[in-house]
């Protein structure tokens, strides 16, 4: 059974960081791109970041370029996200989410883990 | 980026009928050199994530009730329920994979 767990989210200050990570088991870990995506509170799907299977190919949206750093380590068919100056913009739900090629859709999402930035 | 436009925001279909959504995207997402259209539709029900339908604008997800299809090509998509059904109630979200993943801002079907 496949499954992708989320933790690390949690009440943040802005300016502050925060570290997400994402369990993956039930399939080859090391063949699937790897992705965050967001949903702030009542509204819609952003893509966030991706990493490719080998961490060769490692792409951002614009609104967190510079601030967040995507990571994996398929040892232990993990992927993280490292968020560096977390503004009261970034507060959402983020899933974990994998797809088996650049160009293919997400096959299975996560249940998410809730990021809040307020003072 | 690709933008991706759906309509309408929202809808309310009485049970046994058909619910309609269309999606829009800015620039074409067809291949050529596959034919294929990169283009996904999501369904998400409350308080859960979401979950794959249909890609490459037609095709269902393994397991998905074939009263859920996908038609259009190239900019004009649209997904379709045949006969909704209590549990169909969701948000729905059109998503291309042509390029830097972008979704649609999601269709919320109602009961009627």
């Amino acid at each position: 059974e496949v499954q992708l767990v989320e933790s690390g989210g949690g009440l943040v200050q802005p300016g502050r960081s925060l570290r997400l990570s994402c369990a993956a088991s039930g399939f080859t870990f090391s063949a699937f791109g790897m992705h965050w995506v967001r949903q702030a509170p009542g509204k819609g799907l952003e893509w966030v970041s991706g990493i490719s299977g080998n961490s060769v190919d490692i792409k951002y949206a614009d609104s967190v370029k510079g601030r967040f750093t995507i990571s994996r380590d398929n040892a232990k068919s993990s992927v993280f996200l490292q968020m560096n100056s977390l503004r009261p913009d970034d507060t959402a739900l983020y899933f974990c989410t994998k797809r088996i090629s650049a160009q293919a859709p997400f096959d299975f999402w996560g249940q998410g883990t809730l990021v809040t930035v307020s003072s | 980026d690709i933008v991706m436009t759906q309509s309408p925001d929202s809808l309310a279909v009485s049970l046994g009928e058909r619910a309609t959504i269309n999606c829009k995207s800015s620039q074409s997402v067809s291949y050529s050199s596959n034919n294929k259209n990169h283009l996904a539709w999501y369904q998400q029900k409350p308080g859960q994530p979401p979950k794959l339908l249909i890609y490459w604008a037609s095709t269902r997800e393994s397991g998905v009730p074939d009263r859920f299809s996908g038609s259009g090509s190239g900019t004009d998509f649209t997904l379709t329920i045949s006969s909704l059904q209590a549990e169909d109630v969701a948000v729905y979200y059109c998503q291309q994979y042509y390029s830097t993943p972008t979704f649609g801002q999601g269709t919320k079907v109602a009961i009627k």
